[in-house]
């Protein structure tokens, strides 16, 4: 079945404990991404990567990390994760970059950082 | 920069009747549109885009939706609402040329049977 993975599904931690959210796809896309949904602000842009080892900053990048060393994996890691971070989070992958091909977004990683 | 506008933050709707979802866009350049859905705990599924031709487009689930370059809009509309249509909605807007995909604020749909 064609997918988008996340994990973990949900997170508690503490500021300053140092986390990854792993997204996986399973459809060789080349475009991956990573946003972040808050209420009444829609799905935010952190990071995209528009094929292996590329990446570019989104609308909110700062702190955030991203690696693209594979395909099918786009990690998110947040070094020192802050309060202001607790938000739930969308991987998302298309075929040949976001202009003219559909998002598949995956189920979301919901964080909360204390 | 582009921007996306949702100006309800929720629609009521009584199931049968019709139903629409408001979207205003702004980028410089051809725009490229798109409508998503989410269910609750659920991640975004597409629903339609515009990239280009007939203003009227079709989709998933009955939904349709019109461009209208004139008046920068991309309403979401769909002739008969279903109470399983209850949801959040949200409209985006890439440029022809760019590469980051811009999200509108959602609206929340209620359709009561």
């Amino acid at each position: 079945e064609a997918q988008v993975t996340q994990n973990p599904r949900y997170l508690i931690t503490v500021t300053g404990k140092k986390l990854t959210v792993t997204c996986s796809q399973n459809m060789n896309h080349e475009y991956m991404s990573w946003y972040r949904q808050d209420p009444g602000l829609g799905l935010r842009q952190i990071y995209y990567s528009m094929n292996v080892e590329v990446t570019d900053k989104g609308d909110v990048p700062e702190g955030y990390k991203v690696s693209r060393k594979e395909k099918r994996n786009f990690p998110l890691i947040l070094e020192s994760p802050s309060p202001n971070q607790t938000s739930l989070y969308f991987c998302a992958s298309s075929l040949m970059g976001s202009r003219q091909e559909t998002q598949y977004f995956g189920p979301g990683t919901r964080l909360l950082v204390l | 920069a582009q921007s996306v506008a949702q100006p309800e933050d929720q629609v009521n709707v009584a199931e049968g009747n019709p139903l629409t979802v408001k979207c205003t866009y702004s980028v410089s350049g051809n725009p490229y549109l798109f409508w998503y859905v989410q269910y609750p705990n659920r991640g975004l599924q597409f629903l339609l885009k515009y990239i280009t031709g007939d203003n009227l487009v079709k989709g998933s689930y009955g939904f349709e939706a019109e461009f209208n370059k004139s008046q920068t809009s991309f309403h979401l509309k769909k002739p008969s609402a279903l109470v399983s249509d209850s949801a959040l909605y949200f409209c985006a807007v890439i440029k022809a040329a760019g590469n980051k995909l811009t999200f509108g604020g959602g609206t929340r749909v209620l359709v009561k049977p």
